[in-house]
């Protein structure tokens, strides 16, 4: 089965602080994509990063950034210098069949940030 | 660029009722996905389509459940009659194409069935 799992429920991190969150996923496929999804309390589900699994160099956005281990089947995210409105649901999605369609959801990560 | 857009926001209906979800995609974007999100859970996908085409829908429950694409464009998520299980957000998404192309959410709406 191909499942994503992420073992935080909820984490916490003072503004300005450096937090990860993390992520590990089961497939059989060789080739695909993985990616961090942040969901406000809007409820709209804003992509965060994606990492394409042929490519060894860890992908990057501003203050975002992943610790991809392809052999590991991990996927955590980093978030640098937090700030506010960084507070926000965190799922990591993955698309079992290696095209970016279909995504599997882990149940997520509820991150908050005190100033 | 106009988001994915859907309504309504927030529905309340007694269970046995029906209901009614309706989506726009992204102008342009072939691939439209309806997911269910269910409280302290990530979304699961109910139906994608391609174009006007189901390419998925194995994980919608049929006897209630029904979604149609008319035209390629917009979509209508249909409940009934609805349960009280089906308390969730219901999502729309679309991306431009089937594969490896990010997918852009709506707002999504919030079902509450009493």
């Amino acid at each position: 089965a191909q499942t994503v799992t992420q073992s935080q429920p909820e984490m916490s991190v003072q503004e300005a602080e450096t937090v990860t969150l993390s992520c590990t996923y089961d497939t059989s496929e060789s080739n695909y994509y993985l990616f961090w999804y942040k969901q406000p309390p809007s409820r709209q589900m804003i992509l965060v990063i994606r990492q394409e699994a042929y490519k060894q160099q860890n992908a990057t956005e501003n203050r975002f950034s992943v610790n991809f281990q392809k052999a590991a089947k991990s996927f955590s995210l980093k978030i640098s210098d937090s700030q506010l409105g960084d507070t926000a649901m965190y799922f990591c999605a993955f698309p079992p069949q290696g095209g970016s369609e279909k995504l599997v959801f882990g149940k997520g990560t509820k991150l908050t940030v005190n100033p | 660029e106009a988001g994915v857009a859907q309504s309504p926001r927030y529905k309340i209906i007694e269970k046995r009722q029906s209901v009614a979800f309706w989506c726009n995609p992204i102008s342009g974007h072939a691939t439209l996905y309806w997911y269910q999100q269910i409280l302290g859970q990530g979304p699961k996908l109910l139906i994608q389509f391609q174009n006007n085409g189901v390419v998925d829908d194995s994980q919608l429950p049929k006897d209630r459940f029904s979604a149609e694409r008319l035209k390629g464009v917009d979509s209508t998520l249909k409940i009934q009659p609805a349960k009280l299980e089906d308390s969730a957000v219901y999502l729309c998404a679309s991306s431009i194409r089937q594969g490896r192309t990010e997918a852009f959410f709506g707002q999504g709406t919030r079902l509450t069935v009493v």
